[in-house]
């Protein structure tokens, strides 16, 4: 399997603009995480969802962030409009919940800058 | 509420030297409990984890963990460290076993010289 794919890899864009980032979790995974990474904070759980539907969007900081699983084989995390404060890098992970053997596998992340 | 500390935030060895990267939780129920690796520009990979059973826990690349519920730790040594375990390490709580609803660390920044 080719790991959790995110894209893309590096987003640079203005303030203001729209900005969807894309996963792909492993397949047969029935958990999907978004995460965020920032000096600041550290990593952050935004957002994450079972068998595509949402369980807990407690952490996503504001409506202008939004969170999407429409089939099991991909998510988007969007932001709109985009603000400086939101450039961190987000990851994706994905697990599988079965006889105990419990593990997330992240992305490699998409380093996003709002300028 | 669950919280992790990982008392270090940056850790200087040389090479083949023994480490201890050290990590406090605090938690009102069980946890679950992890350490993850992030190399530069990457994601995280799990190096090990404690679900239950024995308190010594193997991972990769020569990594341990000792759960130590009384002291609430869960720190991470390994006896020789190499140039390439040089990245950012992080240790996680999970209240339930899903494995991926994870609170973390601040990090810790091993540096190993040569």
């Amino acid at each position: 399997d080719a790991g959790v794919i995110q894209s893309p890899r590096h987003e640079v864009t203005e303030m203001g603009q729209e900005v969807t980032l894309r996963c792909k979790p492993i397949s047969g995974h029935d958990y999907l995480f978004w995460y965020r990474q920032t000096m600041m904070r550290g990593l952050e759980l935004l957002i994450y969802f079972n068998n595509n539907v949402p369980i807990d969007d407690s952490g996503m900081p504001e409506d202008r962030f939004s969170a999407k699983m429409p089939n099991a084989s991909f998510s988007t995390l969007k932001i709109q409009p985009s603000e400086p404060r939101d450039s961190a890098v987000y990851f994706c992970a994905s697990s599988f919940q079965t006889g105990g053997k419990t593990e997330a596998f992240f992305g490699q992340g998409t380093r996003l800058t709002v300028v | 509420a669950q919280s992790v500390t990982q008392l270090d935030s940056q850790v200087p060895v040389f090479e083949e030297a023994p480490v201890e990267l050290r990590c406090n939780y605090s938690s009102s129920v069980s946890v679950y409990l992890f350490w993850y690796v992030q190399y530069p520009n990457q994601g995280l990979q799990l190096l090990l984890k404690y679900l239950s059973g024995s308190t010594l826990v193997k991972g990769i690349n020569g990594f341990e963990a000792e759960f130590n519920k009384s002291q609430t730790s869960f720190h991470l040594r390994k006896p020789s460290v190499h140039i390439s375990d040089t990245a950012e390490y992080f240790c996680a709580v999970s209240v339930d076993n899903r494995g991926g609803k994870l609170i973390f660390g601040q990090g810790t920044e091993l540096s190993v010289k040569p």
